[in-house]
């Protein structure tokens, strides 16, 4: 149990245009999702946390106009990079947690935004 | 949250227990400690989560000590395909579940 998957794996657009991400629990519902990001040879940075049905959170620094996030249910959430830049590419991946005292985050395969 | 302090890279061959040490010295009372693979392209892949003492799953052991201020993740008998980062995490609710991923460790693994 506990998959997580996500759509598109890999995506191409052209600058200025919008690309919407998706993440689903296949398996389990997840009370709290995570956005992160990851440039090449580096880590896993925080984007933002939602929870279903509220607002998400952003870290500091992420622009939550530009990356818009909707937790609808229990299963998925999205991410949407609006006008995206050469910049904004990057290695996107959600992960899922069904809640409860441990919260093990369960991560998506992840999606190659690239931005042209 | 916990500040993890981790290798930056390890060798090892085929068939050699490997153990990836990392420091947490702020751990807080409820944090948890888990450990996650990821190979490039992926999604990290979750390995195993302890608390206190030793934990030990189908693919790793998780050796806490008393203080949890630091925390051992064992891969028995390893091969080529174990060769990954592994990460170090530290949290729990109290952070609302947070996770910030530290550096991680490169481990190769050699024929």
């Amino acid at each position: 149990g506990a998959v997580v998957s996500q759509h598109p794996s890999r995506v191409i657009c052209k600058s200025g245009t919008s690309v919407k991400i998706e993440c689903r629990s296949l398996d389990f519902q997840a009370t709290t999702m995570f956005w992160y990001r990851q440039f090449p040879k580096q880590s896993l940075m925080l984007m933002a946390t939602s929870n279903e049905g509220s607002k998400a959170t952003y870290e500091q620094g992420v622009e939550k106009d530009k990356f818009l996030i909707n937790h609808a249910s229990l299963t998925l959430s999205t991410l949407t990079v609006t006008s995206a830049h050469p910049e904004d590419s990057s290695f996107y991946i959600c992960s899922a947690s069904r809640g409860g005292r441990a919260d093990t985050q369960y991560f998506g395969p992840g999606t190659r935004l690239t931005v042209l | 949250l916990a500040k993890t302090t981790q290798p930056v890279s390890m060798d090892s061959y085929e068939g050699q227990e490997v153990n990836i040490t990392c420091s947490h010295n702020n751990i807080a009372t409820n944090d948890y400690i888990t450990w996650y693979q990821q190979f490039p392209s992926q999604g990290p892949r979750f390995i195993i989560q302890g608390y206190k003492t030793k934990v030990t799953n189908e693919v790793a052991s998780l050796f806490i000590p008393a203080d949890r201020k630091s925390s051992t993740l064992s891969l028995p008998r390893v091969s080529l395909s174990d060769t990954a980062v592994y990460y170090c995490l530290v949290g729990g609710m109290a952070a609302g579940n947070k996770l910030t991923f530290g550096g991680g460790t490169r481990v190769l693994v050699k024929p």
